[in-house]
């Protein structure tokens, strides 16, 4: 079946720009994350979500960062005035309601801010 | 301070012999220990998980040994195969959680 899909794969944009990244969970997937992974590091997280909500917001930096899924199912990751140290890899992941514990993860979106 | 450690430098090993990564973690009491197999330009692949109450897992070629003692996490790929080169990363997730904290991941590559 398919897995997690991300778009797009590879964005690049200016300081100060605004940025929207999306991820499509594996379908009936309840819980949805998004990490951040800078080149040479493992995944940092970023905030998960139960169905529509978002459960667990604390890996969020700063409040530049923000993220929705409004319908239980597609997050959007929108990033407000970025800045340099802001590239990194963006992936997201998803896991079935119950086994949180295994999470599924997309390709990643490669964000870079010049 | 609550720290996950793996091996940063590269591992390189001849096809057929058995590859033995090593996690280690500090002022953790994770639930589950898991590790991902990552490939460049990927997401990170789940393949074992194991839980604070067991000693060791396996999947096919694949086995993993945690020890809640030590605070220590070995992962085994036996028969390597230049197809295994990839970077391996551990993760931990504590009880009550969902969220996944990972090391920095070590490179395996494997020879012909």
């Amino acid at each position: 079946g398919a897995g997690v899909s991300q778009t797009p794969s590879n964005k690049v944009t200016e300081k100060g720009k605004y940025v929207e990244l999306r991820c499509d969970p594996i379908s009936g997937h309840t819980a949805l994350y998004w990490y951040r992974q800078s080149l040479g590091q493992g995944p940092e997280f970023l905030i998960y979500f139960q169905g529509t909500g978002a459960a667990d917001d604390s890996g969020l930096p700063n409040d530049r960062f923000f993220a929705v899924r409004p319908e239980g199912s597609v997050s959007t990751l929108k990033i407000q005035r970025t800045e340099r140290g802001d590239s990194a890899v963006y992936l997201c992941a998803s896991s079935r309601q119950g086994q949180e514990e295994t999470q599924y993860f997309g390709p990643g979106t490669r964000l870079l801010v010049l | 301070s609550q720290k996950i450690e793996q091996n940063s430098e590269a591992l390189n090993i001849q096809e057929g012999k058995t590859a033995t990564l090593t996690c280690n973690y500090t002022n953790y009491s994770p639930a589950y220990l898991q590790w991902y197999r990552q490939d460049p330009g990927r997401g990170p692949v789940f393949l074992l998980l194991i839980r604070e109450n067991e000693k060791e897992k396996r999947k096919e070629r694949l086995k993993v040994t945690f020890d809640t003692t030590l605070k220590q996490s070995l992962f085994h790929i036996t028969a390597s195969q230049p197809a295994d080169s990839a970077t391996y990363l551990c993760a931990l997730m504590v009880g009550g959680g969902n969220k996944l904290t990972f090391g920095t991941g070590t490179q395996l590559k494997v020879e012909l």
